[in-house]
């Protein structure tokens, strides 16, 4: 069965700076692999997906994820991040054609500091 | 923008009551789910439903559990029996699809006590 591992639970990031957030998966074949964010209230919605081709992903509001086959990783990036980039952030692997339902993470709660 | 929308946003109920979560699906979507979120746990995937009948379900969707499209608009969760383990929030999303983005609605928090 297939699952996801996000392995920070908060993260804590000064305004400005960097951020990464790490995606493991768990998959036989080749995963559809997702990133979703969820401010307060609101519902999930999606920052980027890779289905194939190019390993590096761009999205939405300056992220990107790069897929990286051999650790099993789907990690998002930002070069600088805004306050109002904190929310909870969830990734989401999907079986594509063998399946409907999404696998989530836990998710990473991220905190900006001004 | 569509989206999806869902309501009511909260809803209380005693335990053993029959409750029914309703969303409204993006208008040209063929696919929808029904995932929950127990608190402090993972988005966990409930149904998938298309052509109306159920595509895919999970062990969570036991018969307790069921799902309808009454109209062209409306895509319903229908919890038979609540019990407090039922208490979640509850996220309907669909999708033009099967392999497509799964545009994701607000929620509903439920509540059994």
């Amino acid at each position: 069965a297939q699952s996801v591992t996000q392995p920070d639970i908060h993260i804590t990031v000064s305004e400005g700076a960097s951020l990464e957030l790490r995606c493991n998966y768990s998959y036989g074949a080749t995963p559809y692999l997702f990133w979703y964010v969820q401010s307060p209230g609101q519902g999930l919605q999606l920052l980027l997906k890779y289905f194939s081709g190019d390993t590096l992903v761009q999205g939405i509001k300056g992220f990107e994820a790069e897929f990286k086959r051999s650790q099993s990783s789907f990690n998002l990036r930002k070069p600088s991040v805004h306050w109002s980039d904190a929310a909870e952030y969830f990734c989401a692997v999907g079986a594509g054609g063998g399946a409907d339902g999404l696998t989530f993470g836990k998710g990473t709660h991220l905190i900006i500091q001004p | 923008e569509p989206e999806v929308t869902q309501t009511p946003s909260h809803q209380v109920t005693q335990m053993g009551q029959e409750v029914i979560l309703r969303c409204v699906p993006i208008s040209n979507h063929l696919y929808f789910y029904w995932y929950r979120q127990i608190l402090g746990q993972k988005v966990e995937f409930l149904v998938s439903f298309y052509n109306n009948e159920i595509s895919e379900k999970s062990e969570i969707f036991d018969d307790q559990f069921s799902v309808e499209r009454p109209d062209g608009s409306n895509f319903t969760l229908k919890i038979r029996s609540t019990k407090l383990e039922d208490s979640a929030m509850y996220f309907c999303a669909s999708s033009w699809d099967r392999d497509d983005e799964q545009y994701f609605g607000p929620g509903t928090r439920l509540t059994v006590t």
